[in-house]
C-alpha cells in the first residue's frame, strides 16, 4: 500500500499569514491526489483534485502543487473560517489512502 | 441537486453485522463510482472501497476483505454496505462519497458526501 504523510501536524496561523502543508507519497504517484478539509463535526470537503486543481466553489486562496512524491497545500491569506483538518488522499493505486491529517487553527 | 442520502445511526453488538445504504440522487447512478470511507472518533479518515454503479465487483483493501461486502440497486440508485464480525474498533462514522468524474476519467477524488452514518460497536 501507498502510505502518505503529512507536516506539520498542527499548526496555529494568524488571519493573513501563508500557510503551507506537505503530504509526501512513499512512492510515485504522478499527480493522481487530492485534499480535502474537514471542519469539526462536519463531512471533509475535496479542495484539490489532480494535485493542482481546484474544485468549483473553493476559494482561490487555496492552492496545491506538486508530482511524483512531495505535494503542497497552500492557503495563501487564512481566514479563521479555514480552522480546519486537511488530509491528502492519493488516487494513484488501491486502496486510496489518506494522510493522517493537518489541524490548521487560524486566528 | 446531487445528494446522497445515508441510512441512519445504528448499535451493534460485537460479532454481528452492520449494513448502510446510500441513495443517490439528482445524478445518473450508473456513471458515477461510490467510495465508502470512516472515521473513528478523533481519528483520521479510512478510505473501504469502491463501487461502481453501473456494474462489476467492488475494490476493498486487504485489511477489510473478508468482511466487507459492497452491492448496489441500479433500480433505485442505491448502494450498500455490509461490516460483518463487528469489533469495537469498527465504531466510527461511515460515509458514502461519489467520485469525481472528469471528461471520462475516473478516480479524480471525492466529490459529494453522504451526511454519515454512525455505527456503535459495543457489549
Amino acid at each position: 500500500d501507498i502510505q502518505l504523510t503529512q507536516s506539520p501536524s498542527f499548526l496555529s496561523a494568524s488571519v493573513g499569514d501563508r500557510v503551507t502543508i506537505t503530504c509526501r507519497a512513499s512512492q510515485d504517484i504522478s499527480s493522481d491526489l487530492a485534499w480535502y478539509q474537514q471542519k469539526v463535526g462536519e463531512a471533509p470537503k475535496l479542495l484539490i483534485y489532480t494535485a493542482s486543481t481546484l474544485q468549483s466553489g473553493v476559494p482561490s486562496r487555496f492552492s496545491g502543487s506538486g508530482s511524483g512524491t512531495e505535494f503542497t497545500l497552500t492557503i495563501s491569506s487564512p481566514q479563521p473560517e479555514d480552522s480546519a483538518t486537511y488530509y491528502c488522499q492519493q488516487l494513484y493505486s488501491y486502496p486510496f489512502t489518506f494522510g493522517p491529517g493537518t489541524k490548521v487553527h487560524v486566528k | 441537486q446531487v445528494q446522497l442520502v445515508q441510512s441512519g445511526a445504528e448499535v451493534k453488538k460485537p460479532g454481528a453485522s452492520v449494513k448502510v445504504s446510500c441513495r443517490a440522487s439528482g445524478y445518473t447512478f450508473s456513471s458515477y463510482y461510490l467510495h465508502w470511507v470512516r472515521q473513528a472518533p478523533g481519528q483520521g479518515l479510512e478510505w473501504m472501497g469502491i463501487i461502481k454503479g453501473s456494474g462489476g465487483s467492488a475494490r476493498l483493501p486487504q485489511k477489510l476483505q473478508g468482511r466487507v461486502t459492497m452491492t448496489r440497486d441500479t433500480s433505485t440508485s442505491t448502494v450498500y454496505m455490509e461490516l460483518s464480525s463487528l469489533r469495537s474498533e469498527d465504531t466510527a462514522m461511515y460515509y458514502c462519497v461519489r467520485d469525481l468524474l472528469i471528461g471520462d476519467k475516473n478516480l479524480n477524488g471525492m466529490d459529494v458526501w453522504g451526511q454519515g452514518t454512525p455505527v456503535t460497536v459495543s457489549s
